[in-house]
């Protein structure tokens, strides 16, 4: 696509539920990253996939957070088990092999957990 | 470790004039790349403009410059003949090498009319 589609852009959970964060990187981008944002702060690296090596999930906060990658394209980010701490905007972003060119950034989703 | 420093969590600047954005960073690495990217309330991340570090001269895009120190380990973003579209919240970044790019903590700039 011409751009890193994410979805839904909105999402209000119940504490405890599971919820899924859908992001569609741009055709060809071999790289796709996953960050969070709290309100007002920077970013934080959750995971990264390249290609059809093994994801970097170095920055996983805990085993409620998991991502998958199908087909090297599209790629899903699930939070078991909800806490109101993971209410944040979860970002994602591709590039080609790397960061070196910078990454094409989607619209985020932002997650509400009450 | 490797950090990157925005000390101005905010700043505002008259439309029409110039403002410096300063972020610092800490590497051990020497060769590496640098960016800055702007967040307006939309929340889509928009790459301003990107800096080698092994090239001496200055990145610029546009009303965008880079004054890159890397001795220093400095790299400061000057936007020239502010618009009220660049208000947004604007991210350094650092891509160390195997796909650790690290993101400073923003600066909110406002520019007023």
């Amino acid at each position: 696509g011409a751009g890193v589609s994410q979805s839904p852009s909105n999402k209000v959970t119940e504490k405890g539920k599971d919820v899924e964060l859908r992001c569609d990187p741009i055709s060809g981008h071999t790289a796709l990253y996953w960050y969070r944002q709290s309100l007002g702060q920077g970013l934080e690296f959750l995971i990264y996939f390249q290609g059809n090596s093994a994801p970097d999930k170095s920055g996983l906060p805990s085993d409620r957070f998991s991502a998958e990658r199908t087909g090297g394209s599209v790629s899903t980010l699930t939070i078991q088990r909800t806490q109101q701490e993971d209410s944040a905007v979860y970002l994602c972003a591709s590039s080609l092999a790397g960061a070196n060119y910078g990454y094409t950034f989607g619209s985020g989703t932002r997650l509400t957990v009450v | 470790a490797q950090t990157v420093t925005q000390s101005q969590p905010e700043m505002s600047v008259q439309e029409a004039e110039t403002v410096t954005l300063s972020c610092t960073y800490d590497t051990s690495e020497n060769n590496y790349y640098l960016f800055w990217y702007k967040q307006p309330p939309s929340r889509q991340m928009i790459l301003v403009i990107r800096q080698e570090a092994y090239k001496q001269q200055n990145a610029t895009e546009n009303r965008f410059s880079v004054n890159f120190q890397k001795a220093a380990k400095s790299f400061s973003l000057k936007i020239s003949d502010s618009q009220l579209g660049d208000t947004a919240m604007y991210f350094c970044a650092f891509d160390f090498g195997n796909n650790d790019m690290r993101f400073g903590a923003g600066t909110r700039l406002t520019v007023k009319p």
